[in-house]
């Protein structure tokens, strides 16, 4: 399969813990990337790989692979974690590179 | 530090072919590892990957779009450009540049351009 699947919306209450979820057949052979994107910004990359969080991100985004689904965790959801979620990860012949369809964070 | 930018036509006619160029710096497409790809996305819908060039000048391209996309890079310019041929009104999407990284298992893009909105219309 050359897709990625992702929840369209998820909600959480302030200083909550929330997962975005993705799933791919790709994903059990590839560790994804998990991108934010806020209104009328460039994506910026908050997690990728096994275990790594790009300088000057809060140690609150963390992310794990299990099979052929992967999930990004914020633990203790800020007001200004509400954005959109990309998960990207390589289809299962590795050759081409794919998003899922984002996931709209709101923080109540 | 790194930064990339866009730059190319906001609007364009169908069946046109449209040509985009990144201009980066902070990185040279000379070195080992260095990727850049290009990604769109449709105005309120989902990222889409395009195409990718790495610094051997291996060339990758999205399967659906592969007869319709070229890309190049000149590192003496610190440039990548793509290339996009027979336009069409869907293809109106706001187009980004990233530099492409493979790291701890995974390929992922660490740096964006700002992004170029292209429309396509007559």
């Amino acid at each position: 399969s050359s897709e990625v699947t992702q929840d369209p919306a998820v909600s959480v209450a302030l200083g909550q813990t929330v997962s975005i979820t993705c799933q791919g057949d790709g994903l059990r052979n590839y560790y994804p990337s998990w991108y934010q994107q806020k209104p009328g910004q460039a994506p910026k990359v908050v997690f990728y790989g096994k275990n790594n969080r790009p300088s000057g991100i809060p140690e609150r985004f963390s992310a794990y692979r299990s099979g052929n689904t992967s999930s990004l965790t914020i633990a203790g959801a800020q007001a200004e974690d509400e954005a959109d979620y990309y998960c990207h990860s390589r289809d299962s012949s590795g050759s081409q590179l794919i998003f899922g369809g984002g996931t709209k964070l709101t923080v109540l | 530090q790194v930064t990339l930018k866009e730059s190319g036509p906001a609007l364009v006619k169908p069946t046109q072919t449209l040509t985009l160029t990144c201009t980066f710096s902070g990185f040279s497409l000379s070195t080992s590892g260095m990727r850049v790809s290009w990604i769109r996305q449709p105005p309120g819908k989902a990222l889409e990957w395009l195409a990718r060039i790495d610094w051997d000048d291996d060339k990758f391209y999205r399967t659906s779009l592969k007869t319709r996309l070229t890309i190049s890079k000149d590192p003496s310019k610190n440039q990548v450009v793509l290339t996009m041929t027979n336009m069409d009104p869907v293809d109106t999407a706001t187009y980004y540049c990233a530099r492409t990284r493979i790291a701890a298992a995974a390929l992922y893009f660490d740096y964006w351009g700002q992004g170029s909105l292209v429309t396509v219309s007559s």
